[in-house]
């Protein structure tokens, strides 16, 4: 099993571009979500979702979308790229339910907008 | 909203001596979990507390969630350089919203 991965690794865009990260996990988890990481700063949810076609915003969705068509991908949209986005993106995913379980994370993309 | 605060933000200790972090929310949580972070890498899952109360321990580790689900914390025992790292805690809100802590990074002097 790959578990999740994530890409690209590294990103860098100017200011009003837009891009698509990319999520996948091989784990059938139902529970997949998307965070960012600022520098001496814990993970923040963007979004997340509880299984295909289902999705939810979660603490810092401004600025994002994303979409869930099947159990495996959760992609992360960028619509007009900021400075402020520039952060560490971590992917992650789960079985959910109430007990949720472990999380799952991937090695992260670190993106840089100038 | 939601928050959950995390302290220290750093601890320095020199090695074999012992190490805790706290975790609080404002507001009751589904469970918490705890993850363990090196530099430039990704969060990683230590263990999940889900009943009122609960304590379990994973060798030098010790986790606690608190009778009111509001708090927890995570003490290690006669820390090793091994240790080193950042610990997070992460509060499940309604069963489906994680809300990191901040994270307390530890140091370990050999």
């Amino acid at each position: 099993n790959a578990g999740v991965t994530q890409t690209p690794k590294f990103q860098v865009l100017k200011t009003g571009q837009s891009m698509t990260l990319q999520c996948a996990q091989d784990m059938n988890h139902e529970y997949m979500s998307w965070y960012r990481q600022d520098p001496g700063m814990g993970l923040r949810l963007i979004h997340y979702s509880v299984g295909a076609g289902i999705t939810d915003q979660g603490e810092v969705p401004n600025g994002y979308n994303v979409s869930r068509s099947t159990t495996e991908d959760f992609p992360l949209r960028l619509l007009s790229a900021a400075p402020s986005q520039t952060s560490v993106y971590f992917c992650a995913s789960s079985y959910g339910g109430r007990t949720s379980g472990e999380q799952f994370f991937g090695p992260g993309t670190r993106l840089t907008v100038l | 909203g939601q928050q959950v605060m995390q302290i220290p933000q750093y601890q320095h200790v020199q090695e074999g001596e012992d190490f805790t972090t706290y975790c609080n929310s404002s507001t009751t949580l589904s469970n918490i979990q705890w993850y363990k972070q090196r530099p430039g890498g990704h969060p990683v899952f230590l263990i999940q507390l889900v009943k009122s109360g609960e304590v379990k321990k994973q060798k030098r580790l010790t986790f606690q969630f608190g009778e009111a689900k509001k708090n927890s914390s995570l003490h290690i025992t006669a820390t090793q350089t091994t240790d080193v790292g950042t610990y997070f805690c992460a509060g499940l809100y309604n069963f489906n919203k994680f809300y990191f802590g901040s994270g307390t990074k530890l140091n370990v002097k050999p």
